[in-house]
């Protein structure tokens, strides 16, 4: 079956920098693009980006140009969220998704809570 | 960007209750709309693609509608593991983007 697990929870300081990382299994991994939703402490969702494991292109949300990184390593069927620049406003839940065929996020990691406090 | 504009951001309903939760576009995005239930801790599950495919699964209550700017979700009957928070996503054009999110609680 489809799984996509996150690695664990995070803390970090105001400046620093974060990898967050989505290993996925039960199916092609370089067939389908991984985005990235985060989700902060009482409120809505927010769309990061994506990219294509299959040929390493990316399309980031304007509001993290320069901040955000997304890999991912095909042997390890691994995508990799990085965030640098850290603020108290990027305290969240960031979440991995698939996206299907149908241009729908069909199948979700579990989430990985990372707090930024000085 | 294309903003999503959810309404209401809450509801109360009783179970046995129909239920319809609207989102609107500010530009067409086809049929390129998607609904989402989350409940409290966890992540989101996929109830409706497409803006009216039913996600394999999901119970036949649940239904989406619209194509444009417009759409609704509708739950019929609602059920008791049916009070959540419930979100639009447009997926027709980069940056995708979420509704604000309707939270439906208990009457």
């Amino acid at each position: 079956q489809v799984q996509l697990v996150q690695s664990g929870a995070e803390v970090k300081k105001p400046g620093a920098s974060v990898k967050v990382s989505c290993k996925t299994s039960g199916y092609n991994f370089p067939g389908y693009y991984i985005h990235w939703v985060r989700q902060a402490p009482g409120q809505g969702l927010e769309w990061m980006g994506w990219i294509n494991p299959n040929r390493g292109d990316t399309k980031y949300a304007q509001k993290f140009q320069g901040r955000v990184t997304m890999t991912t390593e095909t042997s390890i069927s691994t995508a990799t969220l990085g965030l640098s620049r850290l603020s108290s406003d990027d305290t969240a839940v960031y979440y991995c998704a698939r996206r299907a065929g149908t241009a729908n996020l069909d199948y979700w990691g579990q989430g990985t809570r990372v707090t930024v406090s000085a | 960007d294309i903003q999503m504009t959810q309404s209401p951001s809450s509801l109360s309903a009783s179970v046995g209750d129909r239920v319809t939760i609207t989102c609107r576009a500010s530009q067409s995005i086809r049929t390129y709309l998607n609904w989402y239930q989350q409940k409290p801790g966890k992540a989101p599950d996929l109830l409706i693609y497409g803006a009216s495919s039913l996600q394999s699964g999901v119970p036949s209550r649940f239904s989406g509608s619209g194509s444009g700017t417009d759409f609704t979700l509708t739950i019929d009957s609602l059920q008791r593991e049916d009070f959540a928070t419930y979100y639009c996503l447009q997926s027709n054009s980069s940056p995708w983007t979420f509704g604000q999110g309707t939270k439906v609680e208990i009457k």
